[in-house]
This record gives C-alpha cells, structure tokens and sequence, in this order.
C-alpha cells in the first residue's frame, strides 16, 4: 500500500537561512508526489508534483523539492525562508489503485525574523 | 475566478441535526472530494467521486452522506449519526493530472 510520512512535527527555522520539510514515501509503481501549503483557517494550496523527469522539481513561492528514489524521500526545500513561509505543509503521494492522494500528517514549519 | 466554492464558512449543528456543506466547483474536473481536518490534524478522506452518478466511501465514511447528481456540484450531508462531527471540512477535485485543488473550508461545530 502507498504511503506517505513526515518525521518532524515542526521545523523551526530563522528568517534568510534555508529550510528543508521532509517527506519518505513507500509505493509499489512509480511514484507520483505532491506537496501542499495550509494557512490558518484556509484550504490547502498546492505547491509542486513530481511525476516523471528531473529529480529537482521547481514549484510556487520559490520553493522546490528533491525526488531520490534510492532513499525514497521527497524534501521540500527554500533556499532563503521568509516569515511568511510559516504554515503547515502537508506531502501526498498518489495511490495506484484509486487515484485518491494519500497525505501525511504534516509539519509546522515556523520561521522566525 | 475559477476554483472551488464551500459554504457556509461556518456551521453549528445541534444535537441530532443532519446538516449539508456546500461545495461548488468551476474548474471541469470529474473527480471531487471531502476530507476531514482535526485540529492540529492531518487530513483523512470522507468521500470521494471519479464521476457524475457515482461515489465512493473513504476512509471514514460513517455518518456522512454524498450526491453527485451535477459535475459541479458534491454536497456532504453530516448526519446525527455522526457522534464528533466538529472539525474543519475541506472539499476538493483533481485535474487529470491528479494535482488536487481544495476549497476555502467549512468549520462544523456541534452546539
């Protein structure tokens, strides 16, 4: 079955420096990986995907993920945080059988000024 | 704008009141959804359908209702026999690409 985790429950990280959120995910085909930005009392916005091609996957708001297929991870970076990244990110992978994504439980990521 | 529309923001439901969220899309996708989103929580999928006509449960499809009878439209009917119904419901649909579009949100609260 297809799944999704994300180790840290919050990441804390000061304003300029970079920030990494991590995601691991276990599937039985080719993997299909999303992340996706919660503000406070809002839906979830989505933010990049990987299906296929370039391990390095450029998305909104100036932040990109690394697909590594030997250690199944897919870690959403910035190369410079802002105070206004603080928010929940959420990383999903598509099921092969239903299509549904399936999401892990998040992390908080707090950047301070 | 194109995108998806919930309603009301808001909610309170008495005790033993089924109630209906709204949710509207105007993006042409088939597929829509409703998760479920516990404070502090992940989400957990309620209901989901790939096509007018047609829905399929989630993984916590117990005292929620569906209808799909228009691709614009997928209301979720939370019924009394839902026992924790408060929480902040989030519906969605997904392009043929799989990427997924959410909605503003409703907060359901049980009075």
């Amino acid at each position: 079955a297809q799944s999704v985790a994300q180790p840290e429950d919050q990441v804390n990280v000061a304003e300029g420096n970079p920030l990494t959120v991590k995601c691991t995910y276990s599937v039985s085909g080719n993997p299909y990986l999303f992340w996706y930005v919660q503000y406070p009392n809002r839906g979830l916005q989505f933010l990049l995907k990987y299906i296929t091609g370039d391990n390095l996957v450029k998305g909104s708001y100036g932040f990109e993920a690394e697909f590594n297929k030997s250690q199944t991870s897919f870690h959403l970076k910035k190369p410079s945080a802002l105070v206004s990244d603080s928010a929940l990110y959420f990383c999903a992978v598509r099921d092969d059988s239903s299509y549904k994504l399936i999401f892990g439980s998040g992390t908080r990521l707090l950047v301070r000024p | 704008d194109g995108g998806i529309t919930q309603s009301p923001k808001y909610l309170f439901r008495k005790e033993g009141q089924n109630v209906t969220l709204s949710c509207e899309q105007n993006l042409n996708h088939d597929a829509m959804y409703w998760y479920r989103q516990d404070p502090g929580q992940g989400l957990r999928l309620i209901y989901y359908s790939q096509i007018v006509n047609d829905f399929q449960k989630g993984d916590i499809a117990e005292g929620y209702s569906v209808s799909r009878e228009k691709k614009e439209s997928f209301p979720l009917t939370v019924t009394s026999a839902q026992k924790n119904p408060t929480a902040f419901y989030l519906c969605a649909s997904s392009d043929p690409g799989n990427t997924i579009y959410f909605g503003e949100g409703s907060w359901l609260t049980v009075v």
